[in-house]
């Protein structure tokens, strides 16, 4: 029940195009929904949370969408850029963040 | 401004060694975590401190133990290693909540044990 499923495990996306990256949860305790960039090398950064009393959350290219009852939310990348190829990590939280399993994005040129 | 400082970066170990990873962060943050990253499984909580003088499990404690040494260090230790801990670990640093504060991380610990 604090498992959150993540997918796809590996996403190639042609440059313009859009990014989608799914996760689901079981535990409806969870009350924040954070989204994590992590390019080589490097910590994963904050890129977008989102609290559960909303359905939508914009960035700049980056969308959360969040649907309550069916307890999924994703991440959409509008425009996809070369500099967006990362890997993405979702995560849920109540008193602890659990994480997604991460999906490593590549943005083809 | 530094952030979140790891030592060392790489690290090869031999079965049965102990070594400490070291964490700083200058952000002056109450709470510090470890976490571990393996190919397919994303971040696994190894321990974490809420503030100064404490320490609490997380997911995955077995064959680790931390010390936070004061604000700013939390080191996390391996009295000896196995294979199964060949991983990359990550120091992390949050200014908020424990649950939802937004975590800054540093640039990971590449472990190999032989």
């Amino acid at each position: 029940q604090q498992q959150v499923k993540q997918s796809p495990q590996s996403l190639i996306v042609q440059k313009g195009g859009i990014s989608i990256i799914n996760c689901a949860y079981e535990n409806t305790a969870f009350d924040y929904f954070p989204w994590y960039q992590q390019f080589p090398g490097k910590g994963p950064a904050l890129l977008i949370a989102i609290r559960p009393d909303v359905s939508e959350k914009k960035e700049g290219r980056f969308t959360i969408s969040f649907n309550k009852s069916a307890k999924q939310f994703s991440l959409h990348i509008m425009d996809s850029q070369p500099g967006d190829s990362a890997t993405y990590f979702c995560g849920a939280s109540n008193y602890q963040l659990i994480w997604g399993a991460g999906t490593k994005l590549i943005i083809k040129p | 401004n530094a952030g979140v400082t790891q030592t060392p970066k790489f690290q090869v170990l031999k079965t049965g060694q102990s070594m400490t990873l070291q964490c700083a962060q200058d952000m002056n943050h109450n709470s510090m975590y470890w976490y571990r990253q393996d190919p397919g499984m994303g971040l696994r909580l190894i321990y974490y401190s809420a503030s100064e003088g404490t320490t609490d499990k997380g997911e995955v404690p077995n064959g680790y133990n931390v010390s936070r040494l004061n604000k700013r260090e939390f080191s996390l230790r391996l009295e000896s290693a196995a294979p199964s801990q060949t991983s990359v670990y990550f120091c992390a640093s949050s200014g908020g909540r424990v649950d939802t504060g937004e975590l800054f991380f540093g640039e990971g610990s590449r472990l190999t044990v032989l």
